[in-house]
Order: structure tokens, then C-alpha cells, then sequence
């Protein structure tokens, strides 16, 4: 157990709905850290939060939004969702902002079926 | 920009045998290199890093990486493997870009290891 929980585990929608993935990072971790495992992409960087702020942006999609709450859990909100949109959506968390040689942790993942 | 390369899709090893899952990066600057496994429907599990100092990395569950600066590569090895270490093998480097990502992973493809009984 990576200590990264993700919330919910799989879940199924149809295309042009909007989901929100949650994630609670490891206890004492400010960087959140949002990845998309699909066949044909591999795993892709999304999004960086530290401490509530926006910190890097990778391969994310307009449609696509995050943010990061006092409490330092984060959402991944996903809109008008396209069937490409399919794929597996970790949440991963380090202590640091920019310490390079911190572990990044991940969780589970959220399974999302876009039918 | 940083990237890795995992030249194998597959590597197939007889149980008790030893295995090596390759990986060869390419970075500027100093690398900050990561090994983490998926075992089938779960999370990735971090394996072990190199950061800097010896350049025999040792890990979880008997894993072990060796970096070689002159060859760029940080291979994962395992003397003796099992039929529980079937999984599918990321290697990744850690983005020091201070233009755009900070810190983030980039993932190499990733190696499915088979091993048979």
C-alpha cells in the first residue's frame, strides 16, 4: 500500500459526460501528480500540483482540469469525454516540489470506461 | 529533453534464472533515474531509484539496477527470478526542465517479464 489513496476505482460514462476523479495524497506529501496510462500512449504526465498551486503541465487536454484543495487532496475533472478519453488515471504524490531525488508514490488508479 | 528507452517488449525467463530488464536514457544534466513494476490490475510500485553514489542500485523484492554512466543505461536485474515477478516493468527519469515540467516522471514504454515455471 503506497499510502496514495484514489477514488473511485472504475467507473463508466458516457461520451460528452463530465467525471471527477479524487486522490489523497501520502500523509505529509504537498506535490500531487495526476498520469494517464492508456495502450496506445503509455503513461503520460498530466499535471503537478504543490501546496494548492499549480506547479507543471504536461500532455492535458483543454477538456481536462485539476486543481488541489486546502486539505491537499486533489480532483481531476474530465468534460465532454470522447471515447478516447478510455484509459486508466493514476494519482501519484512526493514530499518535495523539486527535489529531484524524491520517490514519487502512486495509487491505485481510476479505471474510466467512456462508452 | 529527458527521455528512456526500453528496447524490449517482452523478456521471458525461466524460473530460477537470472533476468535483466534493459534501459538506456538519455538526459542533460545529472540523471535521476526510477524503476516501478505493475503487476496486472494494481498501481505502480516504486522499485528503486538511482541518485547519485554507487552505481549498484539495490531494491524491493530482491530487485537490483546497475548505472552506467558511459553506456547511459540503469538496467534492473534479479539473480534468481520467480513467477511472481511477472509484471509489466517501467523505467522512468525524473524531468529537472525548469522551462516546463518540475520534477515530473517520464516513463519509458515499459517490458513485459514473463517467467515461466
Amino acid at each position: 500500500d503506497s499510502g496514495v489513496t484514489q477514488t473511485p476505482k472504475h467507473l463508466i460514462t458516457a461520451t460528452g459526460q463530465r467525471v471527477t476523479l479524487r486522490c489523497s495524497p501520502r500523509s505529509g506529501d504537498l506535490s500531487v501528480y495526476w498520469y494517464q496510462q492508456s495502450l496506445d500512449q503509455g503513461l503520460q504526465f498530466l499535471i503537478q500540483y504543490y501546496n494548492g498551486e499549480e506547479r507543471a503541465k504536461g500532455n492535458i487536454l483543454e477538456r481536462f482540469s485539476a486543481q488541489q484543495f486546502p486539505d491537499l487532496h486533489s480532483e481531476l475533472n474530465l468534460s465532454s469525454l470522447e471515447l478516447g478519453d478510455s484509459a486508466l488515471y493514476f494519482c501519484a504524490s512526493s514530499v518535495e516540489e523539486t527535489g529531484f531525488g524524491n520517490t514519487i508514490y502512486f495509487g491505485e488508479g481510476s479505471w474510466l470506461t467512456v462508452v | 529533453a529527458q527521455s528512456v528507452a526500453q528496447p524490449e517488449d517482452q523478456v521471458n525467463v525461466a524460473e530460477g534464472n537470472p533476468l535483466t530488464v534493459k534501459c538506456t536514457y538519455s538526459v542533460s544534466g545529472n540523471p535521476y533515474l526510477f524503476w516501478y513494476v505493475q503487476y496486472p490490475n494494481r498501481g505502480l510500485q516504486f522499485l528503486l531509484k538511482y541518485i547519485t553514489g554507487d552505481n549498484l542500485v539495490k531494491g524491493s523484492y530482491g530487485f537490483e539496477a546497475e548505472f552506467n554512466k558511459s553506456q547511459t543505461s540503469f538496467h534492473l536485474k534479479k539473480p534468481s527470478a520467480l513467477v511472481s515477478d511477472s509484471a509489466l516493468y517501467f523505467c522512468a527519469v525524473r524531468d529537472s526542465y525548469y522551462g516546463g515540467s518540475q520534477g515530473n516522471l517520464i516513463f519509458g514504454k515499459g517490458t513485459k517479464l514473463s517467467v515461466k515455471p
